[in-house]
């Protein structure tokens, strides 16, 4: 089954740093990577959508990359600022062996950037 | 923008009451999902359907079932509810693949509902 873990689990950062948020997948035979954000108490919002035959996306500040064959995505923020303050989750949508209706998630890296 | 709407953020309920939580989506996505998120175990997958009438379990569908009579809603009924349901539910659509959309797409996610039975 596949497996997503998320490194750190939780990172705190000065206003104005760049910062990368990690995420692992045990199973590289994916079709997409989705990486989220979810304020406390809310629901998921998406940021970026990497297909599997995709390197990166880039969304504003935001640039997720994916090395599929090493199971390895990364969730880069340049210049972060305190409304970035979130849980970011990284989840892969399942290939062949995991069906593909399959969204597996990660646990979550709680960013805080201090004013 | 895709809306994937759940009808209340907040419920609280007693023992062994039978709960239903809706969940509508407007874009005509074929697939919909129903999560729900503890702390320290993530987000795991109750229930999904792929089509209206179809259902097909996840990972943990015991104690739940649901309901998809038309395409833009899914309902998930907690039969009688008990403590350790507990949680956020989390509602998701998805369009399928086909020749207008050969790559899977993304997930879009509801605002979530709080549901705490006592």
């Amino acid at each position: 089954k596949q497996e997503v873990t998320q490194i750190p689990a939780a990172l705190s950062v000065p206003e104005g740093e760049n910062l990368v948020l990690n995420c692992s997948f045990t199973d590289s035979a994916i079709y997409n990577l989705q990486w989220f954000r979810q304020d406390p108490g809310k629901g998921l919002t998406s940021l970026l959508l990497i297909q599997s035959s995709q390197r990166e996306q880039t969304s504003g500040r935001l640039n997720a990359s994916l090395d599929k064959s090493s199971g390895r995505s990364t969730l880069y923020i340049a210049a972060s600022q305190p409304g970035d303050s979130a849980t970011y989750l990284c989840a892969v949508r399942g290939g062949m062996r995991s069906g593909a209706n399959n969204l597996f998630f990660g646990t979550g890296t709680r960013l805080t950037v201090i004013p | 923008d895709v809306k994937v709407t759940q009808s209340s953020r907040y419920l609280v309920k007693r023992t062994g009451e039978k709960v239903f939580l809706e969940c509508v989506q407007d874009m005509d996505h074929e697939n919909m999902f129903w999560y729900r998120q503890d702390p320290g175990l993530g987000l795991r997958l109750i229930y999904f359907s792929y089509d209206v009438k179809m259902k097909e379990k996840g990972d943990i569908p015991e104690g739940y079932s649901v309901s998809r009579e038309k395409k833009e809603r899914f309902s998930l009924i907690l039969e009688s509810a008990s403590t350790n349901q507990t949680s956020m539910y989390l509602c998701a659509s998805s369009p399928t693949t086909g020749p207008l959309i050969p790559l899977p797409r993304g997930y879009t996610f509801g605002s979530g509902t709080r549901l705490t039975v006592v």
